[in-house]
C-alpha cells in the first residue's frame, strides 16, 4: 500500500520560534499534498492543498504567512509553523494524493503534535 | 446543509455485534467514497474505497453505496473490542472543486 511518512512525530518548542514538518510519499508520487490540523476531540480541519511545484491553496481563516507550505517535489511537501504560539499546538497530519486513473485516494502521514510553550 | 454528514455517536455495540455507521453526502454528482478509522491519538487509515452502487466486502467490513438517496454506509461484523475508533466519511466533491471532503466522523465503542 501508499505510505507516508512525517517527521518529527512529536516536537516541544518555545513560543516564537519556528517549526518545520515534512511530510514525504515514499512508495508513490504524490501530485497533491494536504495539510490538516486536529484540536483534541475535534475533527478533521484541512488547512491547505499543495500542489507540486505551485503555490498552496489556503483554507478560508488559515494565515498563510505563519502556515508556510512547500512542495518541491514529488514526494516532499514541507508546512512551517512561523512565530509559533501556544494556540498552534495541535496535532499536524499530512496527506498525499495518490491518483490512479480517475479516482484519488488520500493516504496520512502518522502526524506531528506539535506542543508550544 | 454540510457537505458529508455523520451522527457523532457514541455508538455502541457489544464485542461480536454488528457495527453500523452511516454517512450522508449533498453534492449529487460526488463519484468517490472512501471510509477511514482514525485511533485516539493517531492519523487515520484508509479502510474502504467504493464508488459503484451496491456493496463492497473486504474481511469483516462491507461498504454500502445508494447514490440515488446519497447514502454510504459502513457495516462491521464480529466487532472486536480493538475497532473501538472514530470512522471518518470521506467523498470526493464537485462542488467543493474536487477535493476530498471529510465528515465529522462517528465514534465508536465496542464493549466486551
Amino acid at each position: 500500500g501508499a505510505v507516508v511518512s512525517q517527521h518529527p512525530s512529536w516536537v516541544i518548542c518555545k513560543s516564537g520560534t519556528s517549526v518545520k514538518i515534512e511530510c514525504r510519499s515514499l512508495d508513490f508520487q504524490a501530485t497533491t499534498m494536504f495539510w490538516y490540523r486536529q484540536f483534541p476531540k475535534q475533527s478533521l480541519m484541512l488547512m491547505a492543498t499543495s500542489n507540486e511545484g505551485s503555490k498552496a491553496t489556503y483554507e478560508q481563516g488559515v494565515e498563510k504567512d505563519k502556515f508556510l507550505i512547500n512542495h518541491a517535489s514529488l514526494t516532499l511537501s514541507t508546512l512551517t509553523v512561523t512565530s509559533a504560539h501556544p494556540e498552534d499546538s495541535s496535532f499536524y497530519i499530512c496527506s498525499a494524493g495518490d491518483r490512479r486513473g480517475i479516482t484519488d485516494t488520500q493516504y496520512f502521514g502518522p502526524g506531528t503534535r506539535l506542543t508550544v510553550l | 446543509q454540510k457537505e458529508v454528514e455523520q451522527n457523532s455517536g457514541p455508538l455502541s455495540v457489544p464485542e461480536g455485534a454488528i457495527a453500523s455507521l452511516n454517512c450522508t453526502y449533498s453534492d449529487r454528482g460526488s463519484q468517490s467514497f472512501f471510509w477511514y478509522r482514525q485511533y485516539s491519538g493517531k492519523s487515520p487509515e484508509l479502510i474502504m474505497s467504493i464508488y459503484s452502487n451496491g456493496d463492497k466486502e473486504d474481511g469483516r467490513f462491507t461498504a454500502q453505496l445508494n447514490k440515488a438517496s446519497q447514502y454510504v454506509s459502513l457495516l462491521i461484523r464480529d466487532s472486536q473490542p480493538s475497532d473501538s475508533a472514530t470512522y471518518l466519511c470521506a467523498v470526493i466533491s464537485l462542488d467543493y472543486g474536487q477535493n476530498f471532503v471529510f465528515g465529522p466522523g462517528t465514534r465508536l465503542s465496542v464493549l466486551p
